[in-house]
């Protein structure tokens, strides 16, 4: 069963900084597209960032670039997301999702997500 | 950037009944269009892909056409776990994009 996890959201003032985690398991993690989608309170989806399997081809959304990176550790199964000058509007549950095996294709599988909050 | 609209916002269905939602893409996004549904405090699942081809799991009462611009998803008898918030994302260009979701609530 796949199964992805994420963790490392809370409270964070606006201005800071915050690592998000996404713990994979039930694939093999190497061979698949990662992605992160977040949703604000409330509202709809909103795709934040892509990253093919061996890290060769990275994508972000307009509104993040510059200020998030998205990273994988393939030897550990997991994905990352760093986030620094975080604003208000980043307020969202982030959720981790698998792609394909290759970039720009539809999420098969996701977390249950973790709330990031941006307040001060 | 692509813009996705989803219509209605809202659509009342009673169950057993059939329920019909659209999507539109501001540009051809080719037949590069994923359907998802959402339930409270759940992250999203997928439901159809390649805009119309059904994601491992997912009954057949859920199906999806069109390509280009018009896409639809039908669920021809909606049952009680249906009830949910339906997304549509074009993979076709970066960004990627969604909609803005269609509730489908009990009537």
């Amino acid at each position: 069963e796949v199964l992805l996890v994420e963790s490392g959201g809370g409270l964070v003032k606006p201005g800071g900084s915050l690592r998000l985690s996404c713990a994979a398991s039930g694939f093999t993690f190497s061979h698949y597209c990662m992605n992160w989608v977040r949703q604000a309170p409330g509202k709809g989806l909103e795709w934040v960032s892509s990253i093919t399997s061996s890290s060769d081809d990275i994508h972000y959304a307009d509104s993040v670039k510059g200020r998030f990176t998205i990273s994988r550790d393939n030897a550990k199964n997991s994905l990352y997301l760093q986030m620094n000058s975080l604003r208000a509007e980043d307020t969202a549950v982030y959720y981790c999702a698998r792609g394909w095996a290759y970039s720009g294709s539809p999420f098969d599988n996701w977390g249950q997500g973790t709330l990031v909050t941006v307040s001060s | 950037e692509i813009v996705m609209t989803q219509s209605p916002a809202t659509l009342s269905v009673s169950p057993g009944e059939r329920a019909t939602l659209s999507c539109r893409a501001s540009q051809s996004v080719s037949s590069n269009l994923a359907w998802y549904q959402q339930k409270p405090g759940q992250g999203p699942r997928l439901l159809i892909y390649g805009a119309s081809t059904r994601a491992t799991g997912i009954p057949a009462r859920f199906s999806g056409s069109g390509s280009g611009t018009e896409f639809t998803l039908t669920i021809s008898s909606l049952q009680s776990e249906d009830f949910a918030v339906y997304y549509c994302q074009q993979y076709n260009n970066w960004p990627l994009t969604f909609g803005g979701g269609t509730k489908v609530e009990i009537k």
